[in-house]
């Protein structure tokens, strides 16, 4: 089955500092989303990028198709971007599709 | 104001019995979704309906049916509880399997 494996599975970084998260996937795909949640929180998604390079705000997200992998990049980070960040993915386009989770990376940002 | 909305947020059943999720989208999209995340796995994909109609189902277990009795609700009927059943159940929509908009989950414990 399809797998996503995110790294690195933690990271602790203080206030104003860039962090960079890393997501690769098994298979091709055709969707690609980033998610965050804050802890007991439900998930927000932060950008659908399947191919490319999107921004938002001071999130840039870079995925390579045919290399299999996205990164996150969140510049200046503050302490309100602790939480989890998480890659998802899905093969098939259209429909109802399913999207396959990666564990997560769980960012701490400190004053 | 949110805009899928969960009930109940949280929930403590007892083993063996039976509970219903509820979970209603005003987003106007046409497919729904149930995600169920626990302690010992990753966001997992359980089901998706289009247009009111079951379109994939990753969950192997009958003890959990999906009801879509409108076009913008999707519950989920679980019976004969188990410990192993306790998770956060998130329900989500999107509108031709782009973006994904989860709701804010509904904590079942089950003793």
């Amino acid at each position: 089955g399809q797998q996503v494996q995110q790294s690195p599975a933690s990271l602790v970084l203080q206030e104003g500092e860039n962090a960079e998260l890393q997501c690769n996937f098994s298979s091709t795909a055709t969707q690609l989303q980033w998610f965050y949640q804050r802890p007991g929180g439900s998930l927000v998604s932060l950008l659908y990028n399947p191919s490319g390079t999107k921004h938002t705000g001071r999130l840039t997200s870079t995925t390579v198709t045919k290399e299999r992998r996205s990164s996150l990049h969140i510049s200046s980070s503050q302490i309100t971007d602790s939480g989890t960040y998480f890659c998802a993915m899905e093969r098939n386009t259209g429909g109802a599709d399913r999207l396959t989770f990666g564990k997560g990376t769980q960012l701490i940002i400190q004053p | 104001d949110p805009k899928i909305i969960q009930k109940p947020k949280y929930l403590v059943a007892v083993t063996g019995s039976e509970k219903i999720l509820i979970c209603e989208q005003y987003l106007g999209h046409n497919a729904m979704y149930w995600y169920r995340q626990s302690a010992k796995k990753p966001l997992e994909f359980m089901f998706s309906y289009s247009y009111q109609k079951l379109m994939d189902n990753q969950t192997a277990s009958s003890r959990f049916q999906p009801q879509s009795s409108k076009k913008n609700h999707l519950d989920l009927q679980i019976t004969a509880l188990k410990p192993d059943d306790s998770a956060t159940y998130f329900c989500a929509s999107s509108q031709g399997g782009n973006t994904l908009y989860f709701g804010e989950g509904s904590r079942l414990i089950v003793v």
